[in-house]
């Protein structure tokens, strides 16, 4: 099965960008998908990219993907306090989506 | 909006007891899961079911089993509770047929096994 790796904890400051990595196994995931997970709830989508992409900007958010490295960025700009949370990477298919562990991003006033 | 309720925010349940997680969405979805959050550990798929009484099996099933006798509702039982079942759960959604299977998830529970 797919196996989806990411670093456990970043810390940034208030208005630095943040890059948040993970690593992927199965090259055949046809979406790949950042969630966001905020204190005491269940997680949300942020954004996707379609795996023939290699990048998508949505407002302060980029996503990067190699695929030659099996490899996915999310970039948040001017990162803001609100952005608190974990962030958990996913690739998938039909029906079976797999997580990855998750990075708590911690934002410094 | 997506809703997918869970019955529970928080549980406390002895060893060896029988419990059940109750989930409900309201938006016809075909695809439903039930994964477990640990610490380090990430999401783990334990069931997921993409049609009324059908279930798979994910990465982590044993000790739990799952129902799904409604579109709308998927159980997730623990037979006999053990300690190291201590862990957040969490219930997802998916429509079905599609590549792109965004999930929605519902608040989780928090279940204590003493």
């Amino acid at each position: 099965g797919e196996d989806v790796e990411q670093s456990l904890f970043l810390s940034v400051r208030e208005g630095d960008s943040s890059v948040i990595n993970c690593t992927y196994t199965d090259s055949s995931s046809t979406y790949l998908y950042w969630y966001k997970q905020e204190p005491g709830a269940g997680l949300q989508l942020l954004t996707y990219i379609f795996s023939n992409m290699d990048m998508k900007q949505d407002q302060r958010l980029t996503v990067l993907l190699n695929k030659k490295d099996k490899h996915l960025s999310l970039r948040i700009a001017d990162t803001q306090t609100g952005d608190s949370a974990i962030y958990f990477c996913a690739g998938g298919g039909y029906q079976k989506v797999t997580f990855g562990t998750g990075t708590k991003l911690q934002v410094i006033p | 909006d997506v809703k997918v309720t869970q019955s529970s925010r928080y549980l406390v349940k002895r060893t060896g007891e029988k419990v059940f997680l109750e989930c409900v969405q309201d938006m016809d979805h075909e695809n439903m899961f039930w994964y477990r959050q640990d610490p380090g550990l990430g999401l783990r798929l334990i069931y997921f079911s993409y049609d009324v009484k059908m279930k798979e099996k994910g990465d982590i099933p044993e000790g739990y089993s799952v129902s799904r006798e409604k579109k709308e509702r998927f159980s997730l039982i623990l037979e006999s509770a053990s300690t190291n079942q201590t862990s957040m759960y969490l219930c997802a959604s998916s429509y079905g047929g599609v590549a792109n299977t965004e999930a929605f998830f519902g608040q989780g529970t928090r279940l204590t096994v003493v």
